[in-house]
């Protein structure tokens, strides 16, 4: 059971261009939205995070945008860059359920130069 | 601060062995998460240890099963290996149960 759905699978965006990437949960107990950042052979990296009652959080090029009612937020990469190449994932907590992270699948981000 | 670290970073077994992961927490951190990163699966939680206790677990079989020593640090074992075991096996640390996870950079297990 996929409980946080995340699109697109993977996503080419040439240099200086904007990065959207989308998930839907279905839980309305998650409390906490971290998007990670990870390359190849290293772990997950936190990147930025947001609460429910924030709709959107700015972090330099990354920003967040949450809509509570749809269900739905997103990661916004500004000024795309070579280095922003990597596979990025979004997460959602349930405090209650005993603090585990749920992950969308990931999405495959190349920036081309 | 020195991050999350894990050992060791390549493990290789054949099919029925036993496997042991170890993990330290960032110090100050006395939750420490397991996680698998199978190829095509993402990210699925396993097991949760705070303060020497187990507080949570995913939907694996008992053969997966772990422990949290004095200082914090976290061992996980998995009894039985099967092939489809082999894949990433990342540690997450945070303090207390705050949301915070902190990610160390994986054991690599394969098992031939």
């Amino acid at each position: 059971q996929q409980q946080v759905k995340q699109s697109p699978q993977s996503l080419i965006v040439q240099k200086g261009g904007i990065s959207i990437i989308n998930c839907a949960y279905e839980n309305t107990a998650f409390d906490y939205f971290p998007w990670y950042q990870q390359f190849p052979g290293k772990g997950p990296a936190l990147l930025i995070a947001i609460r429910p009652d924030v709709s959107e959080k700015k972090e330099g090029r990354f920003t967040i945008s949450f809509n509570k009612s749809a269900k739905q937020f997103s990661l916004h990469i500004m000024d795309s860059q070579p280095g922003d190449s990597a596979t990025y994932f979004c997460a959602a907590r349930d405090k209650a359920a005993g603090n585990k992270l749920t992950f969308g699948g990931g999405t495959r981000v190349l920036v081309k130069p | 601060e020195a991050g999350v670290t894990q050992s060791p970073t390549h493990l290789i077994k054949t099919r029925g062995q036993q496997a042991t992961l170890r993990c330290s927490p960032i110090s100050g951190h006395t939750s420490v998460y397991w996680y698998q990163q199978a190829l095509g699966l993402g990210l699925q939680f396993l097991l949760w240890y705070d303060e020497g206790e187990e507080r949570n677990r995913g939907n694996f079989p008992p053969r997966f099963s772990g422990r949290q020593f004095p200082n914090y640090s976290s061992e996980l074992n998995v009894n039985a290996l099967e092939l489809e075991d082999s894949a990433l096996y990342l540690c997450a640390s945070s303090r207390g149960i705050q949301e915070t996870q902190y990610f160390g950079p994986g054991t690599r297990l394969l098992v031939l």
